[in-house]
């Protein structure tokens, strides 16, 4: 198994430019995130989706869109780069759902830069 | 959601045990205790949970206050690869409900390990 893939590994953006993250994973995980994480600080919530079809939003959505249309791809857009969005990211994903033992499997990340 | 409190940065010399101490005085009886890891340039990575009782894996042992208001994450022998960045997270998940499941990272315990 890969677990949790990232692509691509690092960006670099101008002001107002679009992207898409994509994240994948081949554990047939029912839970997906996105997290970023700024210099010196832990993750943030971004996006999350208990299921194929569905997302929510967590600690810091401005900026950010998300779509899960396949179980193992959970997508990440930012459509207008801001360069406060210059950060890592990180997508996660668990198997359970509303269980507090879950475990949540992390991808490598990808390092993204807005100019 | 309830908060942990961890110190900043520890020190550990190689081949020494290693106890990363986790204040969270506000634990509701429901909540469990879990740890992660970052090591440099990385994904998190799970390291153990635990809600009452004192736990042990191939990684590590979680050892947890009998009021459960602190835990403390030990590594019996500490190498140079456990040098990271160590989370103590209170799980935000409710059983039998819909929920994100996601977890609150705090800042950490950065653990440098010296050979």
């Amino acid at each position: 198994n890969a677990g949790v893939t990232q692509t691509p590994k690092f960006r670099v953006l101008k002001t107002g430019q679009s992207m898409t993250l994509l994240c994948a994973q081949d554990m047939n995980h029912e839970y997906m995130y996105w997290y970023r994480q700024d210099p010196g600080m832990g993750l943030r919530l971004i996006h999350y989706s208990v299921g194929e079809g569905t997302t929510a939003k967590g600690e810091v959505p401005d900026g950010y869109n998300v779509s899960r249309l396949k179980k193992q791809n959970f997508l990440l857009g930012l459509e207008s780069a801001a360069p406060s969005q210059t950060s890592v990211y990180f997508c996660a994903s668990s198997y359970r759902t509303g269980k507090r033992t879950d475990t949540q499997y992390f991808g490598p990340g990808t390092r993204l830069t807005v100019l | 959601d309830a908060k942990t409190t961890q110190p900043n940065s520890m020190e550990s010399n190689e081949e020494e045990p290693v106890h990363l101490p986790c204040n969270h005085s506000t634990i509701s009886g429901t909540d469990y205790i879990h740890w992660y890891r970052q090591l440099p340039s990385q994904g998190p990575e799970y390291v153990i949970h635990g809600l009452t009782s004192n736990v042990n894996n191939r990684m590590a042992s979680l050892a947890i206050a009998e009021d459960r208001k602190s835990s403390t994450l030990i590594l019996h022998r500490a190498t140079l690869r456990d040098a990271a960045v160590y989370y103590c997270i209170l799980r935000d998940v409710i059983e039998g409900s819909s929920n994100t499941g996601k977890l609150i990272f705090g800042q950490g315990t950065t653990l440098q390990v010296k050979p």
